[in-house]
């Protein structure tokens, strides 16, 4: 059974440059959700994928958006970076119908954003 | 109001040490608990569930009480592999997102 993986492990972007992170799903589960988790701070729900379609979204603008494919892997896209947005992005994956159940995390990407 | 609300930490402990962690969600609706550890600049790795019953394993004995919407971990006879940060998490039924806390640091000194 394999884990989720993200990539990449750590990127450093240029403020208003956009980038793309990826993550794969574990075997088995067909939902992923994104997490940004900036330094002394809890993760904070981004958005939820389930079905190739957008499933819940927390309180991110716009040019944070998302995308799930047919395997269930996920990339999370980020336009226009801001320096805040420097942070530890999390994937975590799920099986619909589990609850709070069974979610398996990622280890991360680290944006920084100079 | 935050959803859900820990300690601020961080809390220093000898080994050997009772530490208890304490949590306070808002929303009544919340179906399902849990206290996550996250080692530094690493993911958070699902420590225990909470139950009404309570539970415990090993070290770790967490409690719920709904009424009062709080959530507790308490950690006896601390060892320095305990230091982290642990994360209260809340869920509500349904394809609902986790909900985390703060988190609360823990240093564990030998």
């Amino acid at each position: 059974e394999t884990g989720v993986t993200q990539s990449p492990t750590h990127l450093i972007k240029t403020r208003g440059q956009q980038v793309t992170l990826r993550c794969s799903s574990q075997s088995g589960h067909n939902t992923v959700s994104w997490y940004q988790q900036a330094l002394g701070q809890g993760p904070q729900f981004i958005f939820q994928y389930y079905r190739e379609e957008e499933n819940g979204r927390g309180n991110f603008p716009p040019r944070f958006s998302g995308l799930q494919f047919p395997n269930y892997s996920s990339e999370l896209n980020v336009n226009a970076l801001e320096l805040d947005d420097s942070a530890l992005y999390l994937c975590a994956s799920s099986l619909a119908g589990q609850g709070g159940y069974g979610y398996t995390f990622g280890s991360g990407t680290r944006l920084t954003v100079v | 109001r935050k959803e859900v609300e820990q300690d601020p930490g961080p809390f220093n402990v000898p080994e050997g040490a009772t530490v208890a962690f304490n949590c306070t969600y808002s929303n009544s609706a919340s179906q399902s608990f849990f206290w996550y550890r996250q080692d530094c600049r690493k993911e958070p790795k699902l420590l225990m569930s909470v139950y009404s019953s309570g539970n415990e394993d090993g070290r770790f004995t967490a409690q719920l009480n709904r009424a009062s919407q709080y959530i507790s971990l308490l950690i006896r006879d601390s060892k320095l592999s305990d230091s982290a940060t642990y994360l209260c998490v809340v869920n509500m039924i349904g394809h609902t997102p986790l909900v985390f806390g703060k988190g609360t640091r823990l240093s564990v000194i030998a």
